[in-house]
């Protein structure tokens, strides 16, 4: 069990441009969650996959905002012309759909920086 | 909807003394119960959870939380706390119909020698 990891640990980029992040879960998780989080707040849920499915996506979020989980393996998260309220931490999430006891696995998260 | 309240943002405590870090939620349906803790510079990690049954839930490091549903409460507390224990606490509720975790804004734990 190696954990979740992302990359980048952290990316600063203009105004404008696009981004993407790359995350991992643990090998047999068929869960993988993205979540955002901000100073001060909690992290506020993004979007989720069921194997290559996604299952719920924010109402919240942006069309600017994309995720991907191709082979059900590991996810992408794209933004699109980033803007400067995008500048946040983006943490992914796996687990084992166990439905009732299901426990996140965290990453240490992307720090998105728009300048 | 569900919600969650954390009403102290930071709590300041001297290392062996007791500590209480607040939660209270809000849900028209069943929820289920958690408190996450982020060290720093480390990924959120469960401490422990309410699904059912005991009220009284211990989880890691000598935590434990009691869930109050007349007061939509799940307080987290330890008898005596650790230097180690300082970081950011995070309450969340998932009701029974829905995947995602809604969490608080987090209490910030500092442990003073």
């Amino acid at each position: 069990d190696t954990g979740v990891s992302q990359d980048p640990r952290h990316k600063i980029t203009k105004r404008g441009q696009n981004v993407t992040f790359r995350c991992d879960p643990i090998s047999e998780h068929n869960r993988l969650y993205w979540y955002r989080q901000t100073l001060g707040q909690g992290p506020e849920f993004l979007t989720y996959f069921q194997n290559e499915a996604q299952l719920e996506k924010s109402r919240l979020l942006s069309d600017r905002f994309s995720a991907e989980r191709p082979k059900g393996s590991f996810s992408t998260l794209e933004i699109q012309r980033t803007e400067q309220g995008d500048s946040a931490m983006y943490l992914c999430a796996s687990s084992l759909n166990d439905r009732e006891g299901e426990k996140l696995f965290f990453g240490s998260g992307t720090q998105l920086s728009v300048l | 909807a569900q919600s969650v309240t954390q009403l102290d943002s930071q709590v300041p405590v001297f290392e062996e003394a007791p500590v209480e870090l607040r939660c209270n939620y809000s849900s028209s349906v069943s929820v289920y119960l958690f408190w996450y803790v982020q060290y720093p510079n480390q990924g959120l990690q469960l401490l422990l959870k309410y699904l059912s049954g005991s009220t009284l839930v211990k989880g890691i490091n000598g935590f434990e939380a009691e869930f109050n549903k007349s007061q939509t409460s799940f307080h987290l507390r330890k008898p005596s706390v650790h230097i180690s224990d300082t970081a950011e606490y995070f309450c969340a509720v998932r009701t029974t119909y829905t995947d995602k975790l809604i969490f608080g804004t987090g209490t910030r734990l500092q442990v003073f020698p």
